[in-house]
């Protein structure tokens, strides 16, 4: 079936510097999201993202994210600078818009020193 | 604010026995509620869905069924076999809005 990508599957940072998790979508697809998701919990909604632009973010989607995909490529999700409750797995998400199934990434695990 | 509780956190059965694992919400404008699988280092993927208009949706062996009075979701996994054995999570998509409400996920094991 359709594939989400993310890279890289792992990230090790220290606290204070700039990341960028990368997404590449189905190919077809016009929706994007991230989500985030603490180790024994459950997957939170970051963001979604369509025709350039955020259309909706939540409360854990702090200033220091950032979120884009320039021309076409991939999607990617910035922290600048991170902190240590960043630390987490970001799953990416993709969506054509015609269903509201959402296809998974296999998430990046992200650990802020 | 956890909006979709769902239990148990890990379950095993034997080959053969149906599982059931079961959501609950309170937010009414949920309208799209999907059950999602995952196996260790994969991506989650839909395993089936169902919209409020409807109290049961079938697919082979599993099947979900829905309350909208007392506001429960469970999935029915019929003669489980070892290969169901994954991370099960439920989700609800708010009316109007673009995004899934996740439970904490639901370890099954099945033991043949």
């Amino acid at each position: 079936g359709p594939k989400v990508l993310q890279i890289p599957s792992h990230q090790i940072i220290d606290m204070g510097q700039m990341v960028t998790l990368n997404c590449d979508p189905v190919s077809n697809h016009l929706y994007f999201y991230w989500y985030k998701q603490i180790l024994g919990q459950q997957m939170e909604f970051l963001v979604n993202f369509y025709n350039g632009k955020v259309m909706e973010k939540s409360k854990l989607f702090k200033d220091q994210f950032s979120v884009e995909r320039p021309d076409g490529s991939y999607f990617t999700l910035k922290i600048q600078p991170t902190a240590l409750e960043d630390s987490a797995v970001y799953f990416c998400a993709s969506t054509g818009g015609s269903s509201y199934e959402q296809y998974f990434g296999p998430g990046t695990r992200l650990t802020v020193l | 604010q956890q909006q979709v509780r769902q239990s148990p956190q890990s379950l095993t059965v034997w080959e053969g026995e149906t599982a059931i694992l079961n959501c609950s919400y309170e937010d009414s404008t949920f309208d799209y509620f999907p059950w999602y699988h995952q196996f260790p280092g994969e991506s989650p993927a839909l395993l089936i869905a169902i919209r409020p208009v409807s109290n049961k949706k079938e697919d082979g062996r599993f099947t979900i069924f829905f309350n909208k009075r007392e506001k429960k979701f469970s999935l029915h996994i019929a003669d489980s076999q070892p290969g169901d054995s994954a991370t099960y999570f439920c989700a609800a998509r708010t009316e109007g809005a673009d995004r899934l409400t996740f439970g904490k996920g639901t370890q099954l094991i099945i033991q043949p």
